[in-house]
């Protein structure tokens, strides 16, 4: 059972265009949400997060937005760069103190220039 | 703020063959430390976590294990691999902030 959902492999865009990542999740006890970006062979980094209080976080060129009732949350990239494209992934936290993150199939960006 | 270690970056081996992975930590002290892989077009599968030395928590059954002998030090072992075993090993810390921090990775490959 995949608690977290990007149904988007893959995204094109142009440079200088909106970006915009969908995650969609199914557990109501998820409270924290991130968003991890990954290039080939490295490791995931940390890019932005969002509480289940909150609905929107901003960072720079990086929006997230949660919509609870729809258990759904985007990542906005505005304007899109094409040292953005990579691997994005969505993850999710239900807390506790062994603090285990359930993450989505990811979605590849690429940035066009 | 932390750095994680991993080696080797890659490695080949044969099925049946054992292997070891080891993740090292600097930076911090008591983190919570866990194995995730990263198969061909999956996600990211947790496989260990760690709350501290010598406590494991497997989250998905298979022919891996996983060891913590040391604070800052967390090991994913198999005593034969399975060609279903390569993929991108990715080990991670919690130190108490939301966010986990990932280390490079191990490549590896089961031939």
């Amino acid at each position: 059972d995949q608690q977290v959902k990007q149904n988007s492999p893959s995204l094109s865009v142009q440079e200088g265009r909106i970006s915009i990542l969908n995650c969609d999740y199914t557990n109501s006890m998820f409270d924290y949400f991130l968003w991890y970006k990954k290039y080939p062979a490295e490791g995931p980094t940390f890019l932005i997060s969002i509480s289940s209080i909150k609905d929107k976080n901003e960072d720079g060129r990086f929006t997230v937005f949660l919509n609870k009732s729809a258990k759904h949350l985007s990542l906005h990239i505005v304007p899109s760069q094409p040292g953005d494209s990579a691997v994005y992934f969505c993850a999710a936290d239900s807390g506790g103190s062994n603090y285990k993150l359930t993450f989505g199939k990811g979605t590849l960006l690429t940035v066009n220039p | 703020s932390q750095t994680i270690h991993q080696w080797p970056a890659t490695l080949v081996q044969p099925v049946g063959s054992p292997l070891s992975l080891e993740c090292t930590v600097e930076g911090t002290s008591n983190p919570n430390l866990y194995w995730y892989r990263q198969a061909a077009g999956r996600g990211l599968q947790l496989l260990f976590y760690s709350v501290g030395i010598g406590q494991i928590s497997s989250e998905v059954p298979q022919n891996l294990s996983a060891s913590r002998p040391q604070d800052r030090q967390f090991i994913l072992s198999s005593k034969k691999l399975l060609l279903s075993d390569s993929g991108f090993y990715l080990c991670a810390c919690w130190t108490g902030n939301y966010e986990q921090y990932f280390g490079p990775g191990t490549r590896l490959t089961v031939t």
